[in-house]
């Protein structure tokens, strides 16, 4: 069964500083998203990358799809608190046609 | 709109125990689903439904039972709750054909001793 490997599992960064999440699939990929889950809370849908060498952009947040590496990345410019959450990747299964998730990479942000 | 809402929030059953977690949603979408979250497992599928009257299996649905009688509500059922079932569990619905973009509701923290 495909797997979404993310790294690093966690992060901390100061406020400020840049930052990059990685996303990599076992199998190819059909599409990539990006979810983002603040604690206690449930998943809010960030992005969508559908086409290899997509990019796509939201505020500070942006997410690129290498389709022939079967990854996908995750960029953070100038971090702010307000972004610290667990942020996932998920991606339909080739198999089941079903979304299945990252384990997910916790970021913290010291101000 | 409220978008996705569960209820409960928070429930602590003993083994062996039943108990029925609810799902609404009020964005007319077509795809509902259940999901198991644990901590290095990520988030697991359990049932969904792709229309009302309809369910199947996800990845993890030993132990469970869904019924969707009515478009807006998914239900998610423990008939004899163990140990291993303790977990958050999160409902999500979608339009059809737009299964990567869901939308989730809060989560149930579910203990079960």
């Amino acid at each position: 069964s495909q797997e979404l490997e993310q790294s690093p599992q966690s992060l901390i960064v100061q406020e400020g500083k840049n930052l990059t999440i990685n996303c990599t699939s076992s199998k190819t990929l059909y599409g990539l998203y990006w979810y983002k889950q603040k604690y206690g809370e449930g998943l809010i849908f960030l992005m969508m990358l559908q086409k290899g060498g997509e990019e796509k952009s939201h505020e500070k947040i942006t997410a690129k799809l290498d389709e022939k590496k079967q990854q996908s990345s995750l960029h953070i410019t100038a971090s702010q608190p307000s972004h610290a959450g667990i942020y996932l990747c998920g991606a339909p299964d080739g198999a089941t046609n079903k979304l299945i998730f990252g384990t997910g990479t916790l970021l913290a942000v010291q101000p | 709109n409220a978008g996705v809402t569960q209820t409960p929030k928070f429930r602590v059953l003993k083994t062996g125990q039943s108990m029925t977690l609810l799902c609404a949603q009020d964005m007319n979408h077509e795809y509902m689903y259940w999901y198991r979250q644990d901590p290095g497992m990520g988030l697991r599928l359990i049932h969904y439904s792709v229309g009302e009257g309809t369910t199947a299996k996800g990845e993890v649905p030993d132990g469970y039972n869904v019924s969707r009688l009515k478009k807006q509500n998914f239900l998610l059922g423990l008939e004899s709750a163990a140990p291993s079932q303790t977990s958050v569990y999160f409902c999500a619905s979608s339009y059809r054909g737009r299964m990567g973009e869901q939308f989730f509701g809060p989560g149930t923290r579910l203990t079960v001793l």
